[in-house]
């Protein structure tokens, strides 16, 4: 049973939308939630993460809104830009150092 | 400046023949993990290494081994490569104490014949 499903394997938006990547998990015991921005040719970085206690978390364009009841989640990227254009990975975690990934979402801004 | 480095980051091999990846960390970090990454079925992770000579079967473990004889430095060892190996492996290392961030290397293109 896959721990973290992202709802969409690719998004397109035009140059200055909101990008919205949904993600949702299964086991209640996760209480940190990363996302993780992929470029081509490149490892995973950490780009933005929530922990369970908030429901939400903002960093400049990029800001998580995290719902403990439904246990879903989502990224939302403001005024996206085709540099934004990456595969975005969400991924939860609890306190046994295993991170489970969902599959990635490949955006794409056009300009 | 912490980094996370992986060698070779191209590498060409027949079926039979042994790989060794090789990964190193300038963090002190005591766990590192090795993922392999194919198109649309995200990270999927192979083995974790909690400190030296202290590892753990992760998801597909199947047809790999590791090695880790100091703290910086993990090793993902195919004997006998497959064709289905073919993939791009990386490896990422966190701290063990409170820090939850995992910090991945560039990647390993690892090609089968």
């Amino acid at each position: 049973q896959q721990q973290v499903r992202q709802s969409s394997q690719s998004l397109t938006v035009w140059e200055g939308e909101t990008a919205i990547l949904n993600c949702s998990y299964e086991n209640s015991a996760f209480d940190y939630f990363p996302w993780y921005q992929q470029f081509p040719g490149e490892g995973p970085a950490l780009l933005i993460a929530i922990r369970s206690v908030s429901d939400k978390k903002e960093d400049g364009r990029f800001t998580i809104f995290f719902n403990k009841r439904e246990k879903n989640l989502s990224l939302h990227i403001k005024d996206s830009q085709p540099g934004d254009s990456a595969t975005y990975f969400c991924a939860a975690m609890s306190s046994n150092n295993r991170i489970f990934f969902g599959d990635g979402t490949q955006l794409v801004v056009k300009p | 400046d912490m980094k996370v480095t992986q060698m070779p980051r191209y590498l060409i091999k027949r079926m039979g023949e042994n790989v060794l990846l090789e990964c190193g960390q300038d963090m002190s970090h005591e766990t590192m993990y090795w993922y392999r990454q194919d198109p649309g079925l995200g990270l999927q992770l192979i083995y974790i290494s909690y400190d030296v000579d202290s590892n753990s079967e992760g998801d597909i473990p199947k047809g790999y081994r590791v090695s880790r004889k100091k703290r910086e430095h993990f090793s993902l060892i195919l004997d006998s490569a497959k064709t289905n190996q073919t993939s791009v492996y990386f490896c990422a290392s966190r701290s063990g104490t409170g820090g939850y961030e995992q910090y991945f290397g560039p990647g390993t293109r690892l090609t089968v014949l």
